[in-house]
């Protein structure tokens, strides 16, 4: 398995450009979700999926959107991008098994690094 | 929503002493309790979780402990060596605004085991 996968690794973008994050896991993991990662901030919650066609905001929605067409791939999109999403964005997933059932394991992806000029 | 909180922010150590790092949570509801460890320029890495069902949970070096009375649970790594400097993270799930997987992470604390 290739577990949790993203691309681009490192990104530059100009204020106002639209770009796509992509994540893809191979584990059949139905919990998918986007975080980003600010120095001394630690991990924030951008959007969240609970399975195919089911998406959810985090902590920190604003300017990103998300969709989850299949269970493997949850892209995040974003639509015109500021300085202040210069960040590491990180794709993670696991089960929706119930607590403690040992399913709650979420798995990283390797992370994107976004430049906003 | 959930709050995690952690500290210390940073912590220095002598190889082979012992550390030591402390979380707090806001949601009596939380139930999962997970640690990362990620080094320099990589992902977040599960190193040891807890739940709410548990009060301490060892492997090898590394332990956790839990206090659901005061909400609050502890990383600790004994006999540290140079591989363990790395940044860690608390976590906190399963609480009543969160639900299931949704994590809430702590703001990290950078270790360092000094020669």
């Amino acid at each position: 398995n290739a577990g949790v996968t993203q691309t681009p690794k490192f990104q530059v973008l100009k204020t106002g450009q639209s770009m796509t994050l992509q994540c893809a896991q191979d584990m059949n993991h139905e919990y998918m979700s986007w975080y980003r990662q600010d120095p001394g901030m630690g991990l924030r919650l951008i959007h969240y999926s609970v399975g195919a066609g089911i998406t959810d905001q985090g902590e920190v929605p604003n300017g990103y959107n998300v969709s989850r067409s299949t269970t493997e791939d949850f892209p995040l999109r974003l639509l015109s991008a500021a300085p202040s999403q210069t960040s590491v964005y990180f794709c993670a997933s696991s089960y929706t098994g119930t607590s403690g059932s040992g399913q709650e394991t979420q798995y990283f992806g390797p992370g994107t690094r976004l430049l906003v000029l | 929503g959930e709050n995690v909180e952690q500290h210390p922010s940073t912590l220095s150590v002598q190889e082979g002493d012992s550390a030591v790092i402390k979380c707090t949570y806001s949601d009596s509801a939380s139930n999962y309790f997970p640690w990362y460890k990620q080094e320099l320029g990589k992902r977040p890495q599960l190193i040891i979780d807890i739940r709410s069902n548990v009060g301490e949970k060892k492997d090898q070096r590394i332990a956790v402990t839990l206090n659901k009375t005061a909400k609050h649970f502890s990383l600790h790594i004994t006999e540290t060596q140079p591989e363990d400097s790395a940044v860690y993270f608390c976590a906190a799930s399963g609480g009543l605004t969160g639900g299931g997987n949704k994590l809430t992470f702590g703001t990290g604390t950078q270790l360092k085991v000094e020669l």
